[in-house]
C-alpha cells in the first residue's frame, strides 16, 4: 500500500487561485521531503527540498514566493501554488525518504493541477 | 550540480526481445542509481536500483549495470512483454539521507506484439 499520501489528486481552478497540495508520510517520519513537477511527456524536475522545521531549499529557476513550502511536522509537507496561472498547470509529485529504515524514496500519487 | 542524460527517448521492440536503455551522469559523487517505470498519469515506481559499490544487479528479467569510471549505467529488460510498455527513467543521487534524486529525460518503451 501507499506509504506516501498526496492530496488532492486532481485540482481544476480559475486563474489567480492559490492551491495547496499536501504530502504525508503514513508510517514513517520524514525530516526531508521533495517536490517535483512533471509537464506532459517530460521528466520529473525537482522543484525544492522540504526540510522539517526549517526553510525549503529551492532549485535554480523555481520562484520561492510562487511555490510556498511548509514542512511543519515530521509527516506533513505542503506545497502552495500562489496565484496560479495556466502555465502552472502540471503534474506535481512529492516524495519522502524513510531515513531510519534506510529505504529508497517513496513517491506520492501526484496531483494534476489544471488552471483555466 | 548533477546532470543525467538518457537515451534513447523512444524504443520499440518486438515482444520477447531485449530492451536496453542507457544513461550517463556528471557528478562523480553520485553513488545511488535507481530506475523507475511510470505509466500514464501514475507515480514513478522503483523497479531496480544499484549502488556504486556494485557493478551489476539482476532481478528476474531486469538487470542494471554500472560503470563508475565512465559514469555510465544501463537498464536491460529481457524477454519483453506487453506490460513492459511504459516510460522508464534513470536517476542519480548521492544516496545519503535526504539526498535529492535527479532524473533522466525518460525513454518511452513500446513492446510490439
Amino acid at each position: 500500500g501507499a506509504v506516501v499520501s498526496q492530496h488532492p489528486s486532481r485540482v481544476i481552478c480559475k486563474s489567480g487561485t492559490s492551491v495547496k497540495i499536501e504530502c504525508r508520510s503514513l508510517d514513517f517520519q520524514a525530516t526531508t521531503m521533495f517536490w517535483y513537477r512533471q509537464f506532459p511527456k517530460q521528466s520529473l524536475m525537482l522543484m525544492a527540498t522540504s526540510n522539517e522545521g526549517s526553510k525549503a531549499t529551492y532549485e535554480q529557476g523555481v520562484e520561492k514566493d510562487k511555490f510556498l513550502i511548509n514542512h511543519a511536522s515530521l509527516t506533513l509537507s505542503t506545497l502552495t501554488v500562489t496565484s496560479a496561472h495556466p502555465e502552472d498547470s502540471s503534474f506535481y509529485i512529492c516524495s519522502a525518504e524513510d531515513s531510519v529504515r534506510n529505504q529508497p524514496q517513496h513517491f506520492g500519487d501526484g496531483t494534476r493541477l489544471s488552471i483555466l | 550540480g548533477e546532470n543525467v542524460e538518457q537515451h534513447p527517448s523512444t524504443l520499440s521492440v518486438q515482444e520477447g526481445d531485449s530492451a536496453v536503455i542507457k544513461c550517463t551522469y556528471s557528478d562523480s559523487a553520485s553513488n545511488y542509481f535507481p530506475w523507475y517505470k511510470q505509466e500514464l498519469g501514475k507515480r514513478p515506481q522503483l523497479i531496480i536500483d544499484i549502488r556504486s559499490n556494485v557493478g551489476e544487479k539482476k532481478d528476474q528479467r531486469i538487470a542494471v549495470t554500472l560503470n563508475k569510471t565512465a559514469k555510465h549505467f544501463s537498464l536491460h529488460i529481457t524477454e519483453t512483454q506487453p506490460e513492459d510498455s511504459a516510460v522508464y527513467f534513470c536517476a542519480a543521487s548521492k544516496g545519503s539521507s535526504a539526498s535529492k534524486i535527479i532524473f533522466g529525460s525518460g525513454t518511452r518503451l513500446s513492446i510490439r506484439p
